[in-house]
């Protein structure tokens, strides 16, 4: 039991490069969600999704794009990088809405450097 | 909307020392509240939770009570050792996501 993975780990991009952040949970969960930790500012949404086929926009996702088209995978985009896209994303999963107490599991982080 | 507010760091304690993290919130209804911790390195994982008012939630020598009369849910231990330093998350969720508070760094000294 993996629990929820990241790839990569690390990555440095240049100005106007695009990428894609897997995320893989194997807990079958439902809520899938993708966040960004910048210094001072906590942890922000970005993206969340909460069902296979779903996405719907969080508190900052302008700039990127999200697919659920299996279950158990959350994919995060970045079609043209900027150096405000500078931070470290994580990826969470939960069984159903943390409003109900349901705790939400993180990876481990990938920390992203654009140039 | 929804927002926390916590405790700027770093918070530098000697073992044994008490801790306390102040968290305030604020949000409509009648949200989960959660910490969360982040060791160096990690993702962040569940330290403990309450989902109503004076609930009070407990994990690894941590306690929080739910206080909605003053919109808190602060977080303290009575003896922290080393293993303890890490950065500390206050969260609530009203109902689909949660919103963090800015994180606060514990420093532990042996």
């Amino acid at each position: 039991n993996a629990g929820v993975t990241q790839t990569p780990k690390f990555r440095v991009l240049k100005t106007g490069q695009s990428m894609t952040l897997l995320c893989a949970q194997d807990m079958n969960h439902e809520y899938m969600y993708w966040y960004r930790q910048d210094p001072g500012m906590g942890l922000r949404l970005i993206h969340y999704s909460v069902g296979e086929g779903t996405t719907a926009k969080g508190e900052v996702p302008d700039g990127y794009n999200v697919s659920r088209l299996k279950k158990q995978n959350f994919l995060l985009g970045l079609e043209s990088a900027a150096p405000s896209q500078t931070s470290v994303y994580f990826c969470a999963s939960s069984f159903d809405t943390s409003g109900k107490g349901y705790e939400q599991f993180f990876g481990p982080g990938t920390r992203l450097t654009v140039l | 909307g929804n927002s926390v507010t916590q405790m700027e760091g770093p918070v530098t304690l000697s073992e044994e020392a008490f801790l306390t993290i102040n968290c305030t919130y604020t949000a409509t209804g009648y949200p989960s509240l959660f910490w969360y911790v982040q060791y160096p390195g990690e993702g962040l994982q569940l330290l403990l939770k309450a989902t109503k008012a004076d609930d009070k939630g407990s994990n690894k020598g941590f306690e929080a009570t739910y206080r909605k009369e003053t919109t808190s849910f602060h977080l303290e231990k009575g003896s922290v050792q080393v293993s303890d330093s890490a950065v500390y998350f206050c969260a609530l969720d009203p109902g689909n996501k949660l919103t963090f508070g800015g994180g606060t760094r514990v420093l532990v000294k042996p």
